[in-house]
C-alpha cells in the first residue's frame, strides 16, 4: 500500500464545477504539500499545511490531522486549471513522500 | 528572483554513457533533493543533501551519483549502471521551515 493515496487519478470537469481531490496518508507527518504539475513538467508548490484550512484565490486545502486526510478544492473551474495536482508529505529525511497525482481536465 | 535552474531540459543519452544532469540555486536553501517520475507514478527519491559536503542515499539510488561541492550547484549523474534512466528528473530544495521550489525538471531519454 501507497503511503500517500490520492484519488481519483482522472477527473474531467465543466467550467464553472467545484472539485474535490482527496488524499489519504499512512504515516506521521509535520507537513502536507499540494502541488500543480503542467504539461511541460515544472512543479508549482500550492500549499503547505499542518492543520485547518487554507484558501489562495479559487483554491482551498484543508486537512484532519486525526483521519490523516486532506483535500483540495477548486471553485469555480476554469480549463486554465488543468493540470496533475500532487499530494505530498514530509518524510523524516525532510524529503517529500508523492502520491501519484490526479489529472484534472477542465471543458469549456 | 530567486529560484531553482536545471539543465538541460531534454537530454538524450547513448546506452553505456553517464550523462549529468545541472541543478543550481540561488535561494540560499541548504537541503537539495533528486527526485525522479516516470508515467503513472509518483516521484521518488534518488538522493539528498542537507549540508555542502554531505549527501545521502534515497530510495532509489543505484546507478546515480551526486556531488555538493557548493551550496548553490547539486548534480546527479546518471551513470550507465542505471539499467533504465528514461524518466523525468526534478530537482528541489526546501525544508520543514519554509515550502519547497522544484526546477522545470530535465526529460532523459536513451536511444
Amino acid at each position: 500500500k501507497n503511503e500517500v493515496e490520492q484519488s481519483p487519478q482522472n477527473l474531467t470537469a465543466q467550467e464553472g464545477e467545484f472539485i474535490t481531490i482527496n488524499c489519504s496518508y499512512s504515516v506521521g507527518i509535520s507537513a502536507l504539500h499540494w502541488l500543480q504539475q503542467h504539461p511541460g513538467g515544472g512543479i508549482v508548490s500550492l500549499f503547505m499545511l499542518s492543520s485547518g484550512k487554507k484558501k489562495h484565490g479559487r483554491l482551498i486545502a484543508t486537512i484532519n490531522i486525526q483521519e490523516k486526510h486532506s483535500s483540495l478544492h477548486i471553485t469555480a473551474s476554469h480549463p486554465r486549471d488543468s493540470a496533475v495536482y500532487i499530494c505530498a508529505v514530509r518524510g523524516s529525511q525532510g524529503n517529500l513522500i508523492f502520491g501519484k497525482g490526479t489529472k484534472l481536465s477542465v471543458k469549456p | 528572483d530567486g529560484g531553482i535552474t536545471q539543465s538541460p531540459k531534454y537530454l538524450f543519452r547513448k546506452e553505456g554513457q553517464n550523462v549529468t544532469l545541472s541543478c543550481e540555486q540561488n535561494l540560499n536553501h541548504d537541503a537539495m533533493y533528486w527526485y525522479r517520475q516516470d508515467p503513472g507514478q509518483g516521484l521518488r527519491l534518488i538522493y539528498y543533501s542537507q549540508i555542502v559536503n554531505d549527501f545521502q542515499k534515497g530510495d532509489i539510488a543505484e546507478g546515480y551519483s551526486v556531488s555538493r561541492e557548493k551550496k548553490e550547484s547539486f548534480p546527479l549523474t546518471v551513470t550507465s549502471a542505471q539499467k533504465n534512466p528514461t524518466a523525468f528528473y526534478l530537482c528541489a530544495t526546501g525544508g520543514h521551515n519554509y515550502g519547497y521550489t522544484f526546477g522545470s525538471g530535465t526529460r532523459l531519454t536513451v536511444v
